[in-house]
C-alpha cells in the first residue's frame, strides 16, 4: 500500500476555520494527489503534485491549497472551511506515468 | 480535458451470474486505463490496468476488462459474481500532459449489490 498515512482520520471543525490535512508516504513516489469523495460524484481531483514544489489544480480546487516541500509529504489546506467542504478526502500516490496508484484510508472531515 | 463516464450508478446481480460494468472515456490518445474497487469505509484497490498491447487484460479476483478503441470503452467483466464482490467500482484514466505533469481522473463509480 506504499505506506500511505493520512492524518487526521476524522476531524470536525467550525465554519471559517483553516484546516490542514496531511498525507505521508514512505515509498518515494513522485506523484501525489488529493481527491474528495461525495455521494453521486465519485472521486474528484482537488490538486496534484508531480514533484517537490510542483503542483497543479484539479477540477475542484477552489477554496483549497496544497504544498509539497519534500517528497514524502503532501499537505492540503482548506483556507476557510465551509459546510460544502464536508467530505471524505483521499490521498493517492504513484511512482510514474501509468503505474498503479495507492490510496490512503481517507480523512472524514465535517464542517459545522 | 479527459473525462470518464460510468453510465450505471447502481447494478444488482444474483450470486453466480455474470457481470459487466461499463466505462467510456474521452481522451485523444491511447490512455492509461484502470479499474479500482472500494469496499465500504476503505480506500481504493487496483483491480487491473491497461497501457498497450493485448486489449483483454486480466486482473485480480477473477476480473477482466477489454479495451475497445473504436468505442472508447474499457468495460469490466466477471463470469461469476461472488457475494464478496459487492462494492463500488471506479474506472480511471491517466493522462500525461507534458512537463512531467500526469493526472489521474476517475468516473463517478458503479455500486454493485449481490443477491445471495
Amino acid at each position: 500500500d506504499a505506506g500511505i498515512t493520512q492524518s487526521p482520520r476524522h476531524k470536525v471543525t467550525e465554519t471559517g476555520t483553516p484546516v490542514t490535512l496531511r498525507c505521508h508516504q514512505t515509498e518515494n513516489h513522485r506523484y501525489m494527489y488529493w481527491y474528495r469523495q461525495d455521494p453521486g460524484h465519485g472521486l474528484r481531483l482537488i490538486h496534484y503534485s508531480y514533484g517537490v514544489k510542483d503542483t497543479d489544480k484539479g477540477e475542484v480546487s477552489d477554496g483549497y491549497s496544497v504544498s509539497r516541500s519534500k517528497t514524502e509529504d503532501f499537505l492540503l489546506t482548506l483556507e476557510s472551511a465551509t459546510s460544502s467542504q464536508t467530505s471524505v478526502y483521499f490521498c493517492a500516490c504513484h511512482r510514474g506515468q501509468g503505474t498503479e496508484a495507492f490510496f490512503g484510508q481517507g480523512t472524514r472531515l465535517t464542517v459545522v | 480535458a479527459q473525462s470518464v463516464t460510468q453510465p450505471d450508478i447502481h447494478i444488482t446481480v444474483s450470486e453466480g451470474a455474470s457481470l459487466e460494468l461499463r466505462c467510456n472515456y474521452s481522451y485523444g490518445a491511447t490512455p492509461y486505463l484502470f479499474w479500482y474497487v472500494q469496499s465500504p469505509g476503505q480506500g481504493l484497490q487496483l483491480l487491473l490496468k491497461y497501457f498497450s498491447g493485448d486489449t483483454l487484460v486480466q486482473g485480480i479476483k477473477g476480473f477482466e476488462a477489454e479495451f475497445k478503441r473504436s468505442q472508447s470503452s474499457f468495460n469490466l467483466r466477471k463470469p461469476s459474481v461472488h457475494w464478496s464482490d459487492a462494492a463500488e467500482y471506479f474506472c480511471a484514466v491517466g493522462q500525461y500532459s507534458g512537463a512531467g505533469s500526469y493526472q489521474l481522473t476517475f468516473g463517478k463509480g458503479t455500486k454493485l449489490s449481490v443477491i445471495p
